[in-house]
């Protein structure tokens, strides 16, 4: 069964550092993988997927991932953090194969930004 | 246009009392799904309906029924409400399942609070 650990229950960076939160996978076959972002009081929006092909994804608001297969992470990253990444957000992994019919989220981080 | 829409937004009941959640899309997809976000944020799958077939169906109470008229329409019924069932109710959908590397899109989310 997949399964998802997210490193940091709470990480608070300054404006403009780097931003890394952590995501550890286990799977049985080769994943799919997903980052997902909460903001305040809304639903949860896609950042960036890992499916196949390169191993290092781009995804919106300057965010982007590596998939790591030796070390089973997919850790998210950001060269220059803004007040607007202030939010939860949630890695998750899914199996792969069109039959398969869910994925699982992990326990989110939320990542605060200080001025 | 709002892709996913969910009513009530805010919904404060007593314990004992019935309640439903409604939930609509118009992006066109096939599969939707009630997921059940406590308040430490953790995120758990509920149901999922694909082509108004349900496809997933974890270990929830009996007490909540799911019900799909048409693809772009899934609701939740709960009966017998219970001080545990208070949590943010988030319905999304995707075109396939997910767990085959789609993404999912999410509504605001149904704040439900039972007293």
């Amino acid at each position: 069964a997949q399964s998802v650990t997210q490193l940091g229950s709470h990480v608070s960076v300054s404006e403009g550092a780097l931003v890394l939160l952590r995501c550890n996978y286990s799977s049985s076959v080769p994943p799919y993988l997903f980052w997902y972002v909460q903001y305040p009081n809304q639903g949860l929006q896609l950042l960036l997927k890992y499916t196949t092909g390169a191993t290092l994804v781009k995804g919106i608001n300057g965010f982007e991932a590596e998939f790591k297969k030796s070390e089973t992470s997919f850790h998210l990253t950001k060269p220059s953090a803004h007040m607007s990444d202030a939010a939860e957000y949630f890695c998750a992994v899914s199996e792969t194969g069109s039959s398969a019919s869910k994925i699982i989220f992990g326990s989110g981080t939320r990542l605060s930004i200080r001025p | 246009d709002t892709a996913v829409s969910q009513t009530p937004k805010y919904l404060v009941t007593q314990m004992g009392n019935d309640k439903s959640i409604k939930c609509e899309q118009n992006l066109g997809h096939d599969t939707m799904y009630w997921y059940k976000q406590d308040s430490k944020k953790f995120l758990k799958i509920m149901f999922s309906y694909n082509n108004k077939e349900l496809i997933i169906n974890e270990t929830v109470p009996n007490r909540f029924s799911p019900k799909s008229p048409d693809k772009a329409h899934l609701n939740l019924h709960i009966n017998s409400l219970e001080l545990g069932d208070s949590a943010v109710y988030f319905c999304a959908s995707s075109l396939g399942l997910a767990g085959g590397g789609r993404e999912q899109f999410f509504g605001p989310g149904t704040r439900l609070t039972v007293l």
